[in-house]
């Protein structure tokens, strides 16, 4: 039973088109996040909820809109999509208390990796 | 200059050597220090933390702060090939962000 799950795993797609990827957690934990893997590797915040509410909302261009209907969901819609926005898109989850006050451990899904073409 | 900067490596390695993996950062403020490993197509997870200045162990992995120098090591002993992986350094303040290196790609050859 997966932990933080997101769909579509895989998703290819043309400049210019809108798409979204789902994320799901069943740990109950009050806090969510979309983090940005580029080509390079190297692994940056884009937004977090907590309670559906929008805690972190790094500089990210506004086509990128988040929305959390609920705790355990967190969605990512992408409008006019642009070659650079290729990357792995992970989702994650952490509780709240320790994430203010102690060691944040979150618990990432497996990532969505999106080429655009 | 980058809050955390990380050697991409790759890093390659017999099976059974030591592994000293390092970061180094610039904010004062951050007080807990966290190892994340990633395998391929994968999700980081979380390895081991610290907390401030010190050592902890954890079966054949340490963790190593020294907040005066700004440096956070992670040595691996006998390292094994399923240690093979990309390790990803991750300090904090309190608040909710972490702030990853870029991590350091690691294979261990059989």
């Amino acid at each position: 039973d997966t932990a933080v799950s997101q769909t579509p795993k895989y998703l290819v797609t043309q400049m210019g088109n809108d798409k979204s990827i789902k994320c799901e957690q069943n740990l109950g934990h009050d806090t969510m996040y979309w983090y940005k893997q580029d080509s390079k590797k190297f692994l940056k915040i884009m937004f977090s909820y907590n309670n559906k509410e929008l805690i972190i909302n790094e500089t990210v261009p506004n086509r990128f809109s988040p929305k959390s209907p609920d705790k355990a969901h967190l969605n990512l819609h992408i409008n006019s999509l642009e070659l650079g926005d290729s990357a792995v898109y992970f989702c994650a989850s952490s509780l709240p208390g320790l994430a203010l006050s102690g060691a944040n451990v979150l618990t990432f899904g497996a990532g969505s990796r999106l080429t655009v073409l | 200059q980058k809050e955390v900067e990380q050697d991409p490596g790759p890093l390659s390695v017999p099976e059974g050597a030591i592994v000293s993996l390092n970061c180094t950062y610039s904010n004062s403020a951050f007080q807990y220090f966290m190892w994340y490993r990633q395998y391929s197509r994968k999700g980081p997870e979380l390895l081991m933390y610290t907390y401030s200045s010190g050592n902890k162990e954890d079966g054949r992995f340490t963790a190593q702060v020294d907040k005066s120098s700004k440096y956070i090591s992670l040595f691996i002993r006998d390292s094994q090939p399923s240690d093979s992986a990309t390790y990803l350094c991750a300090p904090k303040t309190s608040g909710y962000a972490l702030n990853f290196g870029k991590g350091t790609s690691l294979l261990v050859t059989p």
